[in-house]
C-alpha cells in the first residue's frame, strides 16, 4: 500500500493568512493526488484533483502543487469558512489511501 | 444535481454482517465507479472499495474478505456488505460516485457494533 504522511498535523493560522499544508507519498505517485476539506458532521469536499486541478465551484485562494512524491495545497488568504480538516487522497494504484489530516484552527 | 444517500441500521452486534444501501438521485448510476469510505469516530478516511456499474469490484485487500459491494441499476442503487464485524468496524460509512477522486458523496451513515 502507498503511505501518505500529511504535516503539520494541526496548525493554528488568522484570518487572510497563507496555509500551506504538505503530502508526501511512500513512493512516485505522479500528479495522482487530490485534496479534500471536511467540517465536522460533513462528508469530504473535493478541493483539488490530480494534484493541481482546481474542482469546479471551490474558491481560487485554493491551489495544489507537486508531482512524484511531495505535494502542496495553498490556502493564499484563509477565510472563516476555510477552519476545517484537510485530507489528501493518492489515486495511483488501489487500495487508495489518505493522509492522515491537517487540522486548521483559528489563532 | 447528483445526490446520493446511505440507509441502513445504525446498530450492528458483533459477529454479524452490517449491510447499507446507497441510493442515488439526479443522476444514471450507469458508466460510472461507486464507492464506500468509511471513518472511524475521530479518525481518517479508509477506502473500502468500488464496483463499477456493469458489477466489477475492487475491494481494500485489508477487508477483501469481509466485503461485497453489489449494484442493482434498475433501483439505481448499490450496497455494501461487510460479514464478522467487531467494534473497530464503528465507524460513518460513506457512499461516494468515483473510482480515483471523489466529488459526490453521500452524508454518511454512522454504523456501530455493539451487543
Amino acid at each position: 500500500d502507498i503511505q501518505m504522511t500529511q504535516s503539520p498535523s494541526s496548525l493554528s493560522a488568522s484570518v487572510g493568512d497563507r496555509v500551506s499544508i504538505t503530502c508526501r507519498a511512500s513512493q512516485s505517485i505522479s500528479n495522482y493526488l487530490n485534496w479534500y476539506q471536511q467540517k465536522p458532521g460533513k462528508a469530504p469536499k473535493l478541493l483539488i484533483y490530480a494534484a493541481s486541478s482546481l474542482q469546479s465551484g471551490v474558491p481560487s485562494r485554493f491551489s495544489g502543487s507537486g508531482s512524484g512524491t511531495d505535494f502542496t495545497l495553498t490556502i493564499s488568504s484563509l477565510q472563516p469558512e476555510d477552519f476545517a480538516v484537510y485530507y489528501c487522497q493518492q489515486s495511483y494504484s488501489t487500495p487508495l489511501t489518505f493522509g492522515g489530516g491537517t487540522k486548521v484552527e483559528i489563532k | 444535481q447528483v445526490q446520493l444517500q446511505e440507509s441502513g441500521p445504525g446498530l450492528v452486534k458483533p459477529s454479524e454482517t452490517l449491510s447499507l444501501t446507497c441510493t442515488v438521485s439526479g443522476g444514471s448510476i450507469s458508466s460510472y465507479y461507486w464507492s464506500w469510505i468509511r471513518q472511524p469516530p475521530g479518525k481518517g478516511l479508509e477506502w473500502i472499495g468500488y464496483i463499477y456499474y456493469s458489477g466489477t469490484t475492487n475491494y481494500n485487500p485489508s477487508l477483501k474478505s469481509r466485503v461485497t459491494i453489489s449494484v442493482d441499476t434498475s433501483k439505481i442503487q448499490f450496497s455494501l456488505k461487510l460479514s464478522s464485524v467487531t467494534a473497530a468496524d464503528t465507524a460513518v460509512y460513506y457512499c461516494a460516485r468515483g473510482s480515483g477522486n471523489y466529488g459526490y458523496w453521500g452524508q454518511g451513515t454512522l454504523v456501530t457494533v455493539s451487543s
